[in-house]
């Protein structure tokens, strides 16, 4: 089965500008959830999907949204790029959507972003 | 806010040597997860701990979680240089209907040859 993928591995944006990164979960799964991994902040969970749904959402500004499509894959969308911004951002894939948080998450490689 | 905390942040150990994080919640947890992610890689999956006072094993590595479900440890007996990494704790916390998985700041682990 193939793994979590993510596109595009690497981005480099200016301030002020959008970006759109993509996940295609594990074939079968249909819980996407977004984090974003910086050294001084560590993962920090940006929102899960799950039947198309946000059911979960950390505290991330507005200018960060996601959505699910009917096949699981998922976006996240950040507008207005900020300096602070730049980070590994990552996709985790779950079978199912449990209410307790204690699925076991499958994460993809990262998208770098680099926000000049 | 609501917190995991983890330490130590950095551990160097001689190979064959035991190595232990520790994880410790400001909340009571319904579970408690570990991940270990290599440089350069990704969070992989390690155990998931759910029962109080619960203690797994894997080969050399030690999972227990605390009879009150706001701490957790893992153990390394006699690291190897595969052992290297970045070991993560992460625990669900709810808010109302919200819910968001916490994850500890890491440690990271060096084994010396």
């Amino acid at each position: 089965k193939a793994g979590v993928t993510q596109t595009p591995r690497y981005l480099i944006k200016t301030r002020g500008q959008q970006v759109t990164l993509s996940c295609s979960p594990i074939s079968g799964h249909r819980s996407v959830s977004w984090y974003q991994q910086t050294p001084g902040q560590g993962l920090q969970f940006l929102f899960e999907y799950f039947s198309e749904t946000q059911r979960n959402k950390g505290n991330f500004p507005g200018r960060f949204s996601g959505r699910q499509f009917s096949n699981s894959r998922s976006e996240m969308n950040v507008s207005t790029l900020e300096l602070g911004d730049s980070a590994l951002y990552l996709c985790a894939s779950s079978l199912e959507y449990s209410r307790l948080g204690d699925n076991e998450q499958f994460f993809g490689p990262g998208t770098r972003l680099t926000v000049l | 806010g609501q917190q995991v905390m983890q330490i130590p942040q950095y551990q160097h150990v001689q190979e064959g040597e035991d190595f232990t994080t520790y994880c410790n919640s400001s909340t009571t947890l319904s579970n408690i997860q570990w991940y270990k992610q290599r440089p350069g890689g990704h969070p992989v999956f390690l155990i998931q701990l759910v029962k109080s006072g619960e203690v797994k094993k894997q080969k050399r590595l030690t999972f227990q979680f605390g009879e009150a479900k706001k701490n957790s440890s893992l153990h390394i007996t006699a690291t190897q240089t595969t052992d290297v990494g970045t070991y993560f704790c992460a625990g669900p916390i709810r808010a109302g209907n919200n819910r968001k998985l916490i994850w500890g700041l890491g440690t990271s682990l060096a084994v010396n040859p």
